[in-house]
């Protein structure tokens, strides 16, 4: 099946600072990638629809010049998250489509947990 | 506006027992649905989708789903639990043509031997 990977898997960060998140498709190309966040205990919020090659959509409530994501290849996707702060912290997965195939389903990443202190 | 709503936040179940997760969404048009497994700090993973064709869909452990589109549910069921489905449980949907997913709140199984 479809792998997604995210990297790093883990990664603390001081206040002010920013964060870069990977996300990647192994071994298909990823025409669509979406990011999510998820707090404890939550479900998945999706914060942005990223296409190959051109500017991401952001969902409504979800500021784009704080989360900045650039989706450059076929299969690589990044999240930064710039000016970090504590309300910040939470766990951020990426997911894959590829849409060539014609299939509805999203390929998931393992997340990424983002902690600022 | 569309919502996809999982009954139950918690469900505890002793092992070989069965287990039913609810879930009903809200739309008008043609849907997607899915239900995703996610273990503790992990992604998520399929465990089965319905696209169109019959409408019991099942996954290669055990768990089947059925979608009844007159009371646009999509519950989850297994006849009988290990001590390994213990996690979290989400049910999403894609509506019409689009590709957005939709996720309920989730279902947390707990189950006991």
């Amino acid at each position: 099946g479809a792998v997604v990977s995210q990297h790093p898997s883990r990664v603390i960060c001081k206040s002010g600072t920013s964060v870069k998140i990977e996300c990647r498709s192994l071994d298909f190309q990823a025409t669509t990638m979406f990011w999510y966040r998820q707090f404890p205990k939550q479900s998945l919020m999706l914060m942005a629809t990223s296409n190959e090659g051109s500017k991401a959509t952001y969902e409504q409530g979800v500021e784009k010049d704080k989360f900045l994501i650039n989706h450059a290849s076929l299969t690589l996707s990044t999240l930064t998250v710039t000016s970090a702060h504590p309300e910040d912290s939470s766990f951020y997965i990426c997911s894959a489509r590829d849409l060539l195939a014609g299939d509805y389903e999203q390929y998931f990443g393992p997340g990424t947990r983002l902690t600022v202190t | 506006a569309q919502s996809v709503t999982q009954l139950d936040s918690q469900v505890p179940v002793f092992e070989e027992a069965p287990v039913e997760l609810r879930c009903n969404y809200s739309s008008s048009v043609s849907v997607y649905l899915f239900w995703y497994v996610q273990y503790p700090n992990q992604g998520l993973q399929l465990l089965l989708k319905y696209l169109s064709g019959s409408t019991l869909v099942e996954s290669i452990n055990g768990f089947e789903a059925e979608f009844n589109k007159s009371q646009t549910s999509f519950h989850l069921r297994k006849p009988s639990v290990h001590i390994s489905d213990t996690a979290e449980y989400f049910c999403a949907v894609s509506y019409g043509s689009g590709y957005k997913l939709s996720f309920g709140a989730g279902t947390t199984v707990t189950v006991r031997a």
